[in-house]
């Protein structure tokens, strides 16, 4: 069992539609947890920390179900620009020690 | 502020051949990371460094593979001798430190081809 999981997709969804990926982790010591970005051939780039309470920043939010071990994105109103790969990371301990990526999920929006 | 940078941005090179790929990561930042990013895949961690220590090598294929980061600043990761299945873009990523979570920052990475 990989110990990053998530459905590769990809995604097909239609401009203003709703969204949402799911990650699950195996490793019960991961302490934080982040989405990425990765743009066709580009590099990964932070699009949001997952707290335990949830958080939210504009069409984007995240949240985190520790007993059930996994991780949440929900994007809602997609856009064209949000086609892309979103990466879930978790992390064991602090400071980024142990990181694991996802192997992604593909996420394409159709006008 | 300079982001991380990363040379060369391609390189193919035949089996058995060496090669070695440098990283500049952004000033003051005390974390270092390389990452394999095979195509389809999602990054794997190769070798982190907290200044120039190594933090956590665990994934780091040591009997082609290494990596120094001396005086804590920049890095270089060296394969010796590539393999075909060593395809694959090789990102340098750097944040803050270990005392905190803080957000890591991608070089645009370097890719290779194995022929």
């Amino acid at each position: 069992r990989k110990e990053v999981e998530q459905d590769p997709g990809p995604f097909n969804v239609p401009e203003g539609a709703t969204v949402a990926f799911n990650c699950t982790y195996s490793n019960s010591a991961s302490q934080s947890f982040f989405w990425y970005r990765q743009d066709c051939r580009k590099e990964p780039k932070l699009l949001m920390s997952v707290y335990s309470s949830g958080n939210e920043d504009g069409r984007f939010t995240a949240q985190l179900n520790r007993a059930s071990q996994y991780i949440s994105l929900l994007i809602r109103d997609s856009k064209l620009s949000d086609s892309a790969t979103y990466l879930c990371v978790a992390v064991e301990g602090w400071g980024y020690q142990k990181v694991t990526f996802g192997t992604g999920t593909k996420l394409q929006v159709i006008p | 502020e300079a982001g991380v940078a990363q040379s060369p941005r391609y390189k193919i090179i035949e089996k058995r051949q060496s090669v070695a790929f440098w990283c500049n990561p952004i000033s003051g930042h005390a974390t270092l990371y390389w990452y394999q990013q095979i195509l389809g895949q999602g990054p794997k961690l190769l070798i982190q460094f907290q200044n120039n220590g190594v933090v956590d090598d665990s994934q780091l294929p040591k009997d082609r593979f290494s990596a120094e980061r001396l005086k804590g600043v920049d890095s270089t990761l060296k394969i010796q001798p590539a393999k075909l299945e060593d395809s694959a873009v090789y990102l340098c990523a750097s944040s803050l430190g270990a005392e905190r979570n803080t957000e890591a920052f991608f070089g645009q990475g370097t890719r290779l081809t194995v022929v």
